[in-house]
């Protein structure tokens, strides 16, 4: 079965403190998306990672790829408040070029 | 740069009636998806479409119908909407489906069934 868990599924959290949001899946794949959602909002696209040890930053928010450990990592420095939302990781598996297989989510709130 | 619009935005329908929701993106993007997003399981894919005329069913297909005469346009039809039909329903877009650098999402239609 085709999985992707994100952990923490909630995150609360005070501004100016560091953390990371997790994303394991279960299929080959090479292809990572990382989107934000606000609430009531449309999906935003952050970062696709494209290889093993692909690594893209925006900001305060940087997202990692192993492939290998089949582990994605969005890291968060230095939270504002204007991060919170909640962020979804979808993964391509191998063989395919339309699905994408979808975490459920971490809701992400920063406390000023 | 109107991107990707759909219609419409929120919609209450009794159960057995037939609902669309309309899809239309102005990039000329090859793939167009719809995905429902429901509490505790981020987005499902209900049918997607890889060029006009082409469509094939995701994971969640049952219930739903949908066309693509246009490339620009994807409606989806619940022929007889349901409760467990009741969600947010996502169109997107892309040049080159999962591969591409990015799939672009419409702003959602909030479907509640009653």
């Amino acid at each position: 079965e085709l999985k992707v868990e994100q952990n923490p599924l909630f995150l609360s959290m005070q501004e100016g403190k560091n953390y990371t949001i997790y994303c394991n899946y279960s299929t080959t794949s090479d292809r990572l998306y990382w989107y934000r959602q606000d609430p009531g909002k449309s999906l935003e696209s952050l970062f696709v990672l494209l290889s093993n040890g692909a690594v893209k930053q925006e900001g305060r928010l940087m997202a990692s790829l192993d492939t290998k450990a089949r582990l994605s990592t969005l890291h968060i420095t230095a939270a504002v408040h204007d991060l919170s939302a909640t962020y979804f990781c979808a993964v391509v598996p191998m063989d395919s070029n339309y699905q994408l297989i979808w975490g459920a989510g971490t809701k992400l709130i920063i406390k000023p | 740069d109107a991107g990707i619009t759909q219609s419409p935005r929120y919609k209450i329908t009794e159960t057995g009636r037939q609902v669309t929701l309309m899809c239309h993106q102005t990039w000329s993007h090859s793939y167009m998806f719809w995905y429902r997003q429901d509490l505790g399981h981020g987005l499902r894919l209900i049918y997607y479409s890889a060029a006009a005329d082409i469509t094939d069913k995701g994971e969640v297909p049952d219930g739903y119908v949908v066309s693509r005469s246009k490339t620009e346009n994807f409606p989806l039809t619940l022929e007889s909407a349901t409760r467990s039909q009741t969600s947010v329903y996502f169109c997107a877009s892309s040049e080159r489906g999962a591969t591409g650098n990015t799939i672009y999402f419409g702003e959602g239609s909030w479907l509640t069934v009653v």
